[in-house]
């Protein structure tokens, strides 16, 4: 059965703390695996990785994939009250998509 | 600007009712999704179409029904035959393959039976 595992469920720091999120697949036909971060409504993009030990960065996030593990993290540096959100991976085999449950992140001031 | 619409926001139904969830795009995307999200699961796939006139079922079609009559648009209807239809809905879309390009969301429907 192909499932997406993110641990932990729920998080919450305090700002300037450094988290880690965990994502591990196992599903057939892998292509590549997406992290998303969701407010209040739709998700939104944050990363899209295909290639093992290859980081992918944007500003505070990074994230990283390994193929052999099957797992992929995220991880947010300085973390500030606006990365509160539920942060979701997603693995892709072709038409299909298999998500997560999300890592819930609650950064207090 | 380009985008994925979604209505309504919230979406009030009696028990045994039909309604529909309207989702609509203007980014010429060729594949659309979707979605159910329900508390401390995942989003799991309904329907997803990749061309007009054709789509198909995803994990959890049963209850629900679609059509593809546009590019542009991509309704959902969620039956009565659908046990238990309160839940976050959202539709997507994509250029094509979006294992190699990823979603775009709309802003999502919140269906609640009354």
């Amino acid at each position: 059965e192909d499932k997406v595992v993110q641990s932990p469920l729920s998080l919450v720091v305090h700002e300037g703390d450094t988290v880690t999120l965990n994502c591990s697949y196992e599903v057939t036909n892998f292509r590549s695996l997406l992290w998303y971060k969701q407010e209040k409504k739709a998700p939104t993009f944050l990363f899209m990785l295909t290639s093992s030990g290859i980081e992918k960065k944007s500003g505070r996030l990074s994230s990283i994939l390994d193929k052999k593990e099957l797992f992929s993290i995220l991880n947010i540096t300085a973390t500030q009250t606006g990365d509160s959100a539920v942060y979701l991976c997603a693995a892709n085999t072709g038409n299909q998509f298999y998500f997560g449950t999300g890592t819930s992140l609650t950064v207090i001031p | 600007d380009g985008g994925i619409t979604q209505s309504p926001k919230y979406l009030f139904r009696k028990e045994g009712q039909n309604v529909t969830l309207s989702c609509e795009q203007n980014l010429n995307h060729d594949a659309m999704y979707w979605y159910r999200q329900d508390p401390g699961q995942g989003l799991r796939l309904i329907y997803y179409s990749q061309i007009v006139n054709d789509f198909q079922k995803g994990d959890i079609a049963e209850g629900y029904s679609v059509s593809r009559e546009k590019k542009e648009s991509f309704p959902l209807t969620v039956t009565s035959a659908q046990k238990n239809p309160t839940a976050f809905y959202l539709c997507a879309s994509s250029i094509g393959d979006a294992g190699s390009y990823g979603y775009t969301f709309g802003s999502g429907t919140r269906l609640t039976v009354v």
